[in-house]
């Protein structure tokens, strides 16, 4: 297993346009993690599925914002109408997750994006 | 909500020279995770600390978490240039450790 992978590593993108990302998770993985890092600030949480249920979504995550598990594997975030405070690195995470702990709790490397 | 204050904000040490990080959390701490972050990439975990009074060692790198001070420290013996980096905090909200909350981090620069 690779660990948790992103893609893609950085996208520059206009105002206005809509962007997605996707996460792939360590294979064994159930719960799987959206968050935002701007420069100079630990990641914030954005959303979080457990399976293929999303089970909670940050009030940061407005609603231009949309987030998809199917099959309870790989994971897509988008942002439509993307706006220059967009402007961020977009961390996935991922665990395995049972009788209320959290083991493996890994990042991937991110996807930075940049709107001009 | 709960908010983890780490300190110092920033760090530089001469190689070869000890230094110790802390994160106090606002809350009850139900475990305290640490990560390392090079400039620009994703987080590398270090440790994970699920019970008070649980220290925790990885080659030169050793953790505590103190639950009554709400407090984990993170602590580096000899530095190298490779510990260069930023070192963030977070710890899971509830007990069922869903999401992290993260500190914003320490960056630490080791000079030669």
């Amino acid at each position: 297993d690779t660990g948790v992978s992103q893609n893609p590593r950085h996208k520059i993108t206009k105002r206005g346009q809509n962007v997605t990302f996707r996460c792939d998770p360590i294979s064994e993985h159930n719960r799987l993690y959206w968050y935002r890092q701007t420069l100079g600030q630990g990641p914030e949480f954005l959303t979080y599925f457990q399976n293929e249920a999303q089970l909670e979504k940050s009030r940061l995550l407005s609603d231009r914002f949309s987030a998809e598990r199917p099959k309870g594997s790989f994971s897509t975030l988008e942002i439509q109408r993307t706006e220059q405070g967009d402007s961020a690195m977009y961390l996935c995470a991922s665990s395995l997750g049972w009788d209320g702990r959290n083991y493996g709790y890994t990042f991937g490397s991110g996807t930075r994006l940049t709107v001009v | 909500s709960q908010e983890l204050e780490q300190s110092p904000q920033s760090l530089i040490v001469q190689e070869g020279k000890n230094l110790t990080i802390n994160c106090t959390s606002s809350k009850t701490l139900y475990g305290l995770y640490w990560y390392k972050q090079k400039y620009g990439e994703g987080l590398i975990f270090l440790m994970m600390l699920q019970k008070g009074g649980e220290e925790k060692s990885h080659e030169k790198i050793t953790a505590k978490l103190d639950e009554k001070k709400q407090q984990s420290s993170l602590h580096i013996t000899a530095s190298q240039p490779s510990h260069a980096g930023i070192y963030l905090c977070g710890a899971p909200n509830t007990g069922t450790a869903s999401k992290l909350t993260f500190g914003t981090g320490t960056r630490l620069q080791v000079t030669l």
